[in-house]
C-alpha cells in the first residue's frame, strides 16, 4: 500500500529539548515535504526536497532543520523548541516514483506537537 | 511570487444542493492546481487537479472545478452536496515551470453540509 509514514503522531515536549519527527514513504517519490497547519493560516510549508541531499526552505523555516539522506526518508529536526512551533505538523510526497507521475501529494496522518 | 487566495473562511450548504467552495491564485507561469480534502482528525485526501487541457476537472466524490485563466480562478463545485462532504477544503497551486517542490495551499474553507 503506497503511504506515508510520520512518527510520532502526538508528542508534548519542553522549551528547548530537541525532538525529531520522522517521515518515510514508499513511493519512491524524489520529492518530500513538511507543512504545519495552523488554525486560520491553512498549511504552510516548512521545507522541502527535490531529492538525496538536495533541500530548500519553504515559507517558515526558522526554528527548524531538516536531512534527506535517503530518498524515502525526510525527518524534521527542532532543535530547540518553543512554544510558537505547537502545531499540527505534515509530511507529503510527491513524483514520477514507482506509481508513475500523478501530479498529486501523498499526505502522512499528521504529528500533533505541542511545546510546553 | 506565487499564491493562493481562499475568500470564505465557511461555507454552508444544505444536503442536496449545489455548493461551490471557491480559490483564486497567482503565478508567474502557468499554474498546476489542485484540491484537497481533510476530515477531522486526518491527513489530506487528494480530490482532483488541473495540469493541461480540459478546463472542466472532475475528481473523487462528485466533485469537478473549472480552471478559469482569464478570471485566475479554480472553484470547487459539486452539484448535489451530502452531509458526509463535510470537512476543510484546500486549493493549492505550483508554478509549472517554478520548482516542483515548492506548492503553496490556501488558508482552507471549512464546509458544513447541513441535512
Amino acid at each position: 500500500e503506497a503511504q506515508v509514514t510520520q512518527n510520532p503522531r502526538y508528542l508534548i515536549t519542553v522549551t528547548g529539548k530537541k525532538l525529531t519527527v520522522t517521515c518515510s514513504q514508499n513511493m519512491n517519490h524524489e520529492y518530500m515535504s513538511w507543512y504545519r497547519q495552523d488554525p486560520g493560516l491553512g498549511l504552510r510549508q516548512i521545507y522541502y526536497s527535490m531529492n538525496v541531499e538536495v533541500t530548500d526552505k519553504g515559507d517558515v523555516p526558522e526554528g527548524y532543520k531538516v536531512s534527506r539522506k535517503e530518498k524515502r526518508n525526510f525527518p524534521l529536526i527542532l532543535e530547540s523548541p518553543s512554544p510558537n512551533q505547537t502545531s499540527l505538523y505534515f509530511c507529503a510526497s510527491w513524483g514520477s516514483g514507482s506509481l508513475g507521475d500523478t501530479g498529486e501529494l501523498f499526505f502522512g496522518e499528521g504529528s500533533r506537537l505541542t511545546v510546553l | 511570487a506565487q499564491s493562493v487566495a481562499q475568500p470564505e473562511d465557511q461555507v454552508n450548504v444544505a444536503e442536496g444542493n449545489p455548493l461551490t467552495v471557491k480559490c483564486t491564485y497567482s503565478v508567474s507561469g502557468n499554474p498546476y492546481l489542485f484540491w484537497y480534502v481533510q476530515y477531522p482528525n486526518r491527513g489530506l485526501q487528494f480530490l482532483l487537479k488541473y495540469i493541461t487541457g480540459d478546463n472542466l476537472v472532475k475528481g473523487s466524490y462528485g466533485f469537478e472545478a473549472e480552471f478559469n485563466k482569464s478570471q485566475t480562478s479554480f472553484h470547487l463545485k459539486k452539484p448535489s452536496a451530502l452531509v458526509s462532504d463535510s470537512a476543510l477544503y484546500f486549493c493549492a497551486v505550483r508554478d509549472k515551470d517554478g520548482s516542483q517542490g515548492n506548492l503553496i495551499f490556501g488558508k482552507g474553507t471549512k464546509l458544513s453540509v447541513k441535512p
